[in-house]
């Protein structure tokens, strides 16, 4: 059973359109995340949802809106996509909000052309 | 809020050499610090992590030290194989906050 997953693995498409991805995490954990890693492996927080709530909305263009359906989802939908969010996306999950291990998804390669 | 600066961004050692990553944090208040080991199209993994009540954390090859007066933590990974090349995140956390990454050493060890 993976811990935390997320589809698409891959996702390509053109400029302007609107796409979504999908979380899901069987650990029972209270806290989720969506964190962004560019082209340098930079990984940055964008969004941080507890007991489905938002918790933290990074500096995220409002074109990125997340919704969580219950504690176990986190979505990422995303409007009129530019090239500029070309990058791999990673949900995560941890039992509280910090101060311990955040379990991550596989990823989601979005290339936007 | 948190800002974790990590060093040196790629590291190559020889097969059998220790390898040394360090970070330093600026929130005082930062009590969780965990160390992720990302390989090549895979999801950051957790390898281990310290907590502020710790000076010192070992796992067999690995160890970790914090040294919270001057705010800064360091990997240590001995005799390195090549099954070690990765990139290797440090973070910490005050704990309401999510984790703040350091920006990834890219570790090459050569056979």
């Amino acid at each position: 059973d993976t811990a935390v997953s997320q589809t698409p693995k891959y996702l390509v498409t053109q400029m302007g359109n609107d796409k979504s991805i999908k979380c899901e995490q069987n650990l029972g954990h209270d806290t989720m995340y969506w964190y962004k890693q560019d082209s340098k492996k930079f990984l940055k927080i964008m969004f941080s949802y507890n007991n489905k709530e938002l918790i933290i909305n990074e500096t995220v263009p409002n074109r990125f809106s997340p919704k969580s359906p219950d504690k176990a989802h986190l979505n990422l939908h995303i409007n009129s996509l530019e090239l500029g969010d070309s990058a791999v996306y990673f949900c995560a999950s941890s039992q509280s909000q910090g101060n311990t291990e955040a379990f991550f998804g596989q990823g989601t390669r979005l290339t936007v052309v | 809020g948190e800002n974790v600066e990590q060093h040196p961004s790629t590291l190559s050692v020889q097969e059998g050499d220790s390898a040394v990553i360090k970070c330093t944090y600026s929130d005082s208040a930062s009590n969780y610090f965990p160390w992720y080991k990302q390989e090549l199209g895979k999801r950051p993994q957790l390898i281990i992590d310290i907590r502020s009540n710790v000076g010192e954390k070992k796992d067999q090859r690995i160890a970790v030290t914090l040294n919270k007066t001057a705010k800064h933590f360091s990997l240590h990974i001995t005799e390195t194989q090549p099954e070690d090349s990765a990139v290797y995140f440090c973070a910490a956390s005050p704990g309401n906050t999510p984790l703040v990454f350091g920006k990834g050493t890219r570790l090459s060890v050569i056979a």
